[in-house]
């Protein structure tokens, strides 16, 4: 089944600073990478995904990019804030079992 | 309005009762899955029903049954509860099984004592 490593598990930066989480993957038919943020005492939140035929997305702040080849993606926060302030998931999926990242819990300090 | 709910949102019970989680979904997604995170934050997948059909059927014990009354709706029940059972349970939703975004309910925070 897919094995999908994620590091680190805590990352603590200056407010407007730039944070960056890694994962990688096992399975190659794996073809859907979300992100999911999950703040205190609530659900996980999609906050960006990406999809096998696409190298780079970008949404504000927030930017994920993609090797295949390699079978790694990253999250890229730029200018991080307080409120960024979360435990961060990666993920895969396309092949009905959605696997998870181990979480890395990111503190932005003020 | 609510798009993934659960209920209860804190059950407190002793070693060896059994118990029910709902979850209810009013996004006609056509999967819902159920997650137990433990105390390290780590996200386990449990069971994931689409269409009224069990496709994901995780190595947990079976003392506990999902069950689907229908396509916006489904339950977790677990017998003869262990301490090792205490732990977050979230319900989610997707559009698609695997390959789509998931929609994560409030969770449900589970103490065997």
């Amino acid at each position: 089944g897919e094995n999908v490593e994620q590091h680190p598990s805590t990352l603590s930066v200056q407010e407007g600073d730039s944070a960056v989480i890694k994962c990688t993957y096992s399975d190659s038919a794996s073809n859907y990478f979300p992100w999911y943020k999950q703040e205190l005492g609530k659900g996980p939140q999609l906050i960006i995904d990406i999809r096998s035929n696409v190298g780079e997305k970008k949404d504000q702040r927030i930017a994920v990019t993609l090797n295949k080849t390699a079978k790694h993606f990253s999250l890229h926060i730029t200018e991080t804030q307080p409120e960024d302030s979360a435990v961060y998931f990666c993920a895969t999926g396309g092949s009905y079992i959605p696997t998870f990242g181990r979480g890395t819990s990111l503190i932005v300090h003020p | 309005d609510t798009a993934v709910s659960q209920t209860p949102k804190y059950l407190v019970t002793q070693m060896g009762n059994d118990k029910s989680i709902k979850c209810e979904q009013n996004l006609g997604h056509d999967t819902m899955y159920w997650y137990k995170q433990d105390s390290k934050k780590f996200l386990k997948i449990m069971f994931s029903y689409n269409n009224k059909e069990l496709i994901i059927n995780e190595t947990v014990p079976n003392r506990f049954s999902p069950k689907s009354p229908d396509k916006a709706h489904l339950n977790l029940h677990i017998n003869s509860l262990e301490l090792g059972d205490s732990a977050v349970y979230f319900c989610a939703s997707s559009p698609l099984a695997g390959e789509r975004e998931q929609f994560f309910g409030p969770g449900t925070r589970l103490t065997v004592l």
